[in-house]
């Protein structure tokens, strides 16, 4: 069974420039959500998607944004960036059932911005 | 609101001893306990859950509601333990996770 693909891995960006980062949840789980990770500030929520409706969102400002396709693939977009936003993003996969939630994350994109 | 407090940010102990990460959180209704663990530069890998009761690699984690603790346990550590560990909560049924700080594990030969 196939984790949780996040692509790319690594990339770099020049500041103003925007970026999109891709993930590809665990078959048949419906729910995806992202995070940043940074040494200062641990892991920080982004949103949370289930079934293509954002159900969560987290204090990050508006130039954080994402999607869920029907297929369960999600993506998040960084417009102009700035050099705070070098990170890891995380994503993880989940799927709630009678056992309560099963979460898994992916690799992670790490996003330096330069 | 949803918190999760690991009071200790660093947490070293010799091979051989007992170790045991702190977690205690605050949540109104009944949440779900996490442990995840972090190795250098790799994924946070799923630990444990409360609701499994499971025990992995030989860690276990008891959810205490009147302390609103889920402490993490070893009886014996060992050098591969090494690594970032986070407690990390979820309510009711949504997807997203609510962690802790985290505390960085090191267990000396």
């Amino acid at each position: 069974k196939a984790g949780v693909t996040q692509t790319p891995r690594y990339l770099i960006k020049t500041r103003g420039q925007q970026v999109t980062l891709s993930c590809s949840p665990i078959s048949g789980h419906r729910s995806v959500s992202w995070y940043q990770q940074t040494p200062g500030q641990g892991l920080q929520f982004l949103f949370e998607y289930f079934s293509e409706t954002q159900r969560n969102k987290g204090n990050f400002p508006g130039r954080f944004s994402g999607r869920q396709f029907s297929n369960s693939r999600s993506e998040m977009n960084v417009s102009t960036l700035e050099l705070g936003d070098s990170a890891l993003y995380l994503c993880a996969s989940s799927l709630y059932s009678g056992s309560g939630n099963t979460i898994y994350f992916g690799e992670g994109s790490w996003l330096t911005v330069v | 609101a949803q918190r999760v407090t690991q009071p200790e940010k660093l947490l070293s102990v010799f091979k051989g001893a007992p170790v045991e990460l702190k977690c205690n959180y605050s949540y109104s209704g009944s949440p779900e306990l996490f442990w995840y663990v972090q190795y250098s530069r790799q994924r946070l890998q799923l630990l444990l859950r409360h609701i499994s009761r499971e025990s992995i690699k030989g860690f276990t984690a008891d959810l205490n509601k009147g302390e609103t603790s889920f402490h993490l346990k070893k009886p014996f550590a060992q050098e591969e333990d090494s690594a970032m560990y986070y407690c990390a909560l979820v309510p009711s049924t949504l997807g997203r996770l609510y962690f802790g700080r985290g505390t960085q594990l090191t267990v000396w030969p």
